[in-house]
């Protein structure tokens, strides 16, 4: 597509239930991110995918995440019963490529999860 | 190891004043250097980015930002600040051998009329 895409755009979930959040990259792009975003903070990286190599899941903050990239392109970050915490902007981004200097980064609108 | 700094998590000007959000990075290496902007319940915009070439880079909606090796700086700037660069900005810094891209914290921008 044109952009990233995300969705859902809002989400509201009661505490415990899972919930998923899908990302459709920008159409070419080998890399993706997932970012989390919280009221009035800076971006937390979550987790990096790159073509077929491992994923990168430092960012991950509890085990309760987990996120996939089926075929290279779209993904699925999915949140095991949720918390409270939990609530933010889950941030999707793609870039033609990981690594080299000139690369950009490019953000789609996010996904607003609010857990009651 | 690398970081990026933002100096100042607000700033506050008057609308038709000059804007200066300032960000220092460090870096072993000779990185990528980048600036976005992020309007209320919006994604990432990119404004410009450096990347080895011209030490002055030019963006959109009349920003742009020079890169000072000597001082690892990276600070943006506009001449006359309008009001819907109301907003957050985030200085992100990226090495060619890495992965990952690493945001500052953020400056919030507002524009008084």
């Amino acid at each position: 597509g044109a952009g990233v895409s995300q969705s859902p755009s809002n989400k509201v979930t009661e505490k415990g239930k899972d919930v998923e959040l899908r990302c459709d990259p920008i159409s070419g792009h080998t890399a993706l991110y997932w970012y989390r975003q919280s009221l009035g903070q800076g971006l937390e990286f979550l987790i990096y995918f790159q073509g077929n190599s491992a994923p990168d899941k430092s960012g991950l903050p509890s085990d309760r995440f987990s996120a996939e990239r089926t075929g290279g392109s779209v993904s699925t970050l999915t949140i095991q019963r949720t918390q409270q915490e939990d609530s933010a902007v889950y941030l999707c981004a793609s870039s033609l490529a990981g690594q080299g200097l000139g690369n950009t980064i490019y953000f789609g609108e996010g996904s607003w999860l609010t857990v009651v | 190891a690398q970081s990026v700094t933002q100096l100042d998590s607000h700033v506050s000007v008057s609308e038709g004043t000059p804007v200066l959000l300032r960000c220092n990075y460090s870096s072993s290496y000779s990185p990528s250097l980048f600036w976005y902007v992020q309007h209320p319940n919006k994604g990432l915009q990119l404004l410009l980015k450096y990347t080895s070439a011209a030490t002055l880079v030019k963006g959109i909606n009349g920003f742009e930002a020079e890169f000072k090796k000597s001082e690892t700086s990276f600070h943006l700037t506009k001449p006359s600040a309008h009001m819907s660069d109301a907003a957050e900005y985030f200085c992100v810094v990226n090495l060619a051998t890495g992965n990952q891209f690493y945001f500052g914290t953020g400056t919030s921008l507002t524009v008084i009329p």
